[in-house]
């Protein structure tokens, strides 16, 4: 299927497990962003990619690590998973980084740390 | 860091009811993007404004620019059920810096 996808859709995990969250677009588009949403404080940028091996902190990288070897995925792995990194993860692409460009998101995997 | 106000943050009205929404900041944009977001979706673009002044309407929406680029509004005129959900406002800078979002004006049109 064209577009962006992400998996799981949800997933509950246990406090000081490592889960990775994955995503992938059909597109070919050069960036990719991971964004966190909690009431309260909107869309907060966790991580981007520019292009394959290249990546980015954005506001609240603290606790997560990407990896971005091909294009058309870029997984987002929380190495040990606390409380407070419960919240729902959108993935975002982008054809390019000049601004106005529209960026598109996948479903959202909702992610419960208990 | 710029930031990006929205107001109100909640807003429930009836059907055929006007509404407008705000999007707020001290810093210039290059532009601003404007998200609706429905429940256990992503967020998906409705328009894009670049121009100071600029209006664009988009069916019952319309989104305004302001003349100093710092601010956006998007007012919707007789609203519908199917007009409930998240308004996000995004602003873009030249450059490659990534889009900043505002917090969201959650809407709910009552039938």
């Amino acid at each position: 299927d064209a577009g962006i996808t992400q998996s799981p859709r949800y997933k509950i995990t246990e406090t000081g497990r490592q889960v990775t969250l994955m995503c992938h677009q059909t597109w070919s588009h050069s960036y990719m962003f991971w964004y966190r949403q909690d009431l309260g404080h909107g869309l907060r940028l966790i991580y981007y990619s520019a292009a394959a091996d290249i990546t980015d902190k954005g506001e609240v990288p603290d606790g997560y690590v990407v990896s971005r070897s091909k294009t058309e995925n870029f997984p987002l792995t929380l190495e040990s998973a606390t409380r407070s990194q419960t919240s729902v993860y959108f993935c975002a692409s982008s054809e390019s980084d000049r601004w106005g460009t529209e960026a598109f998101f996948g479903q959202g995997t909702r992610l419960t740390v208990v | 860091t710029q930031l990006l106000e929205q107001s109100p943050q909640f807003l429930s009205i009836q059907e055929g009811e006007n509404l407008t929404v705000y999007c707020n900041s001290s810093s210039v944009f290059s532009s601003l993007q404007w998200y609706r977001q429905e429940p256990g979706e992503g967020p998906v673009l409705l328009v894009t404004v670049v121009t100071g002044g600029e209006v664009k309407k988009l069916k019952r929406l319309t989104f305004q620019f302001g003349d100093a680029r710092k601010d956006s509004s998007l007012h919707i005129t007789a609203a519908q059920p199917g007009d409930t959900g998240l308004y996000l406002c995004a602003g873009a800078n030249s450059g490659n810096t990534p889009l900043v979002f505002g917090k969201g004006t959650r809407l709910s049109v009552i039938a």
